[in-house]
This record gives C-alpha cells, structure tokens and sequence, in this order.
C-alpha cells in the first residue's frame, strides 16, 4: 500500500536559519504530494502541492520539488521565524484509487527560536 | 467566505458510549471526508462522502459509520467508544470527489473518551 515516511521530529532552530524537512514516499500510481501544517490546537492548512514529477509548489517561502527518481518531496524555507513553529505534514492522494483519500507521515514537530 | 466547520470543538464521552460528530463544508464543495488523529500521529482516513455517497472506506471497525446529507453536511458517528477512540477528528472538504488539489480541513472536534 502507499506510505509516507517523513524526517523524526523535534526539529529545532535558530530564526533565520535554514530549514529542511525530508518526506518520501511509496506509491503504485502517480500521487499527487503535498505539504500541510498544524499550528497549536488548530486543524490542518494545506501549505504546498505538487500534482506530477518535477513540479514545485511554493508558498509562504516554503518550497517543495516533486523527485519521482528518489520518490521524495522534501521541504524547504531559505530563513525561518518563529511563526513557522508548528507540526507539518507530508501527504500523498493517489490516482490509482481516485483521489479519495490522503495518506500523512507522522508529521516533524519545528520549533524556531529567537 | 466561512470554512470547514466542525461542531463541537471537544467532546468528553464515557466508555460505551454513542458519540455522533458534525462537518459543514465550504460552500459547493460537495466531498467530505473524516480522519482521525491521534495525538503525536498523522491523520489516518476514516470516510469519503461524495454527492452523498460512500466513496472510500478506511481501516476503522464497524463501530464508526458515516453520513452526508442534501446539503452536503456530514455526521461521523461512533459506537460504543473505546478509550483509544480518544483523539482529534478532522473534517475535510473538496469541490470534486478526488483529492488531487487537496482538501480543506476544518478544526477539529477533540474527542476525549473517559
């Protein structure tokens, strides 16, 4: 079956540094690959997508590029704040089965600090 | 423009009880679908609806069931709760049945079994 598996958590940073979340991914079709965020007691933002090989979705200057050789859409940002702490989640919805359903990693806890 | 919204925002049930949860989706989105979260997990797909059919299932017993109605509202409901059904359960929302632009997630409803 698909899966996500993503980089374990805590990540903590000084604010300005660089980020890089690893996600990767197994899937039997050709998934469409996302990144969402959680921030304290909220639910889930979807923060960027990429819907087929070599894409890159950006947002919030986060950025993402879909790799279908290494299976892997890793997250990035050039200088974080402290208002990026939160949860994020990498996600997959795969054609094979229609779309329905996303399938999350276990999401990477980010702290910023000062 | 109102988003996904879910009702209540938390919920404290006893074991063996009935629990059934509500989702408002985005205006002329006509997908729901329910994930449950369990603190320090990703979500995990309980249901899809789509023009008010079931349209994917997840790997949840029998005890949870689902609904949508005319107006594209659902309902999540739970039987007889087990103290591992204690978790955050999403509401997603899409204008068409597939997920390959993403969902819309609401809040939450914390459901907390005692």
């Amino acid at each position: 079956g698909n899966s996500v598996t993503q980089m374990e958590g805590p990540v903590t940073l000084s604010e300005e540094a660089f980020l890089t979340i690893n996600c990767t991914y197994t899937a039997t079709g050709y998934p469409s690959l996302f990144w969402y965020v959680q921030y304290p007691g909220e639910g889930l933002q979807l923060l960027l997508k990429a819907t087929k090989a070599d894409d890159k979705g950006s947002n919030k200057g986060f950025e993402a590029t879909y790799r279908k050789e290494t299976t892997s859409f890793h997250l990035e940002k050039g200088s974080v704040q402290v208002s990026d702490s939160a949860v994020y989640f990498c996600a997959l919805s795969d054609p094979l089965f229609g779309n329905e359903k996303l399938t999350f990693g276990t999401g990477t806890r980010l702290t910023i600090i000062p | 423009d109102a988003g996904v919204t879910q009702s209540p925002t938390h919920l404290i049930k006893t074991r063996g009880q009935h629990v059934t949860l509500r989702c408002s989706p985005i205006s002329g989105h006509k997908s729901v679908s329910w994930y449950q979260q369990v603190l320090g997990q990703g979500p995990q797909f309980i249901f899809q609806y789509y023009e008010k059919e079931e349209r994917g299932r997840g790997n949840f017993p029998d005890r949870f069931s689902a609904r949508q109605f005319p107006n594209y509202s659902s309902e999540l409901n739970v039987n007889a709760l087990l103290l591992g059904d204690s978790a955050l359960y999403l509401c997603a929302s899409s204008s068409h049945r597939g997920g390959r632009d993403g969902y819309t997630f609401g809040s939450g409803t914390r459901l907390t079994v005692v």
